[in-house]
């Protein structure tokens, strides 16, 4: 199975600042099937990004993926107090499909 | 718009066998490229894909639980049926189930269903 490794596992960061968290898969995820999730506690989680880089429907463009292959990023450009949370990358190219660990987003 | 929604029971015992349903609307399980999963969460843990059931009634398990589930889906009921046996304190977690389509993936959640196992 593909794994996938989100680094670093906590962001502290204040708001207003840019984010980057990173996704390292273990072989190269086909068609960049590669998707972002946004999850507050007590919540499920929120498709942000698919197919690595498109926006879901009602998402802000603040929120930004891009990479291929076995590297990708998802970039929060300027850091809202709503978007302290937890983020999850997930490949949907091949069975079965998995999670990173998840990066933390807090409030530094 | 597309909704679902968990249900079951909170508590179930060692060794019992759990049985979680997802009630879902705004769609259909017969378009092509579409389908539900089953995903869970351990307290403090990341997410795990266990199960998913495509619009042409194809399934497909993790491969560590593969011999505790099964997915099966109920049209005229509009739900998604989850068992898994044997459960074990290990296997306490919230479920969800999500809608997938193939290009987009979990594109819509339920809001999860939180599940214990103790005697």
């Amino acid at each position: 199975e593909i794994v996938l490794t989100q680094s670093p596992d906590t962001l502290s960061l204040s708001p207003g600042e840019r984010a980057t968290l990173s996704c390292r898969a273990s072989q190269s995820v086909g068609s960049n099937y590669l998707a972002w999730y946004q999850q507050k506690p007590g919540q499920a989680p929120r498709l942000l990004i698919s197919s690595a880089s498109k926006r879901a429907t009602g998402i802000p463009d603040r929120f930004g993926g891009s990479g291929s292959g076995t590297d990708f990023i998802l970039t929060i450009s300027r850091l809202e107090p709503e978007d302290f949370a937890g983020y999850y990358c997930q490949q949907y190219a091949k069975l079965p499909w998995t999670f990173g660990q998840g990066t933390k987003v807090e409030v530094k | 718009q597309i909704t679902l929604r968990e249900s079951g029971p909170t508590l179930v015992k060692p060794t019992q066998t759990l049985t979680l349903t997802c009630t879902f609307s705004g769609f259909s399980l017969t378009s092509h490229g579409m389908g539900v999963g089953w995903i869970r969460q351990s307290p403090g843990k990341a997410l795990e894909c266990l199960a998913l059931i495509y619009w042409d009634n194809d399934t497909r398990y993790s491969p560590s639980l593969q011999s505790r589930l099964t997915i099966a889906r109920d049209l005229s009921r509009n739900q998604v049926v989850l068992t898994m046996t044997n459960m074990d304190p290990m296997d306490a977690a919230t479920y969800f189930c999500a809608h997938f389509d193939w290009v987009l993936s979990f594109d819509h959640w339920g809001q999860g269903a939180l599940v214990t196992v103790s005697s």
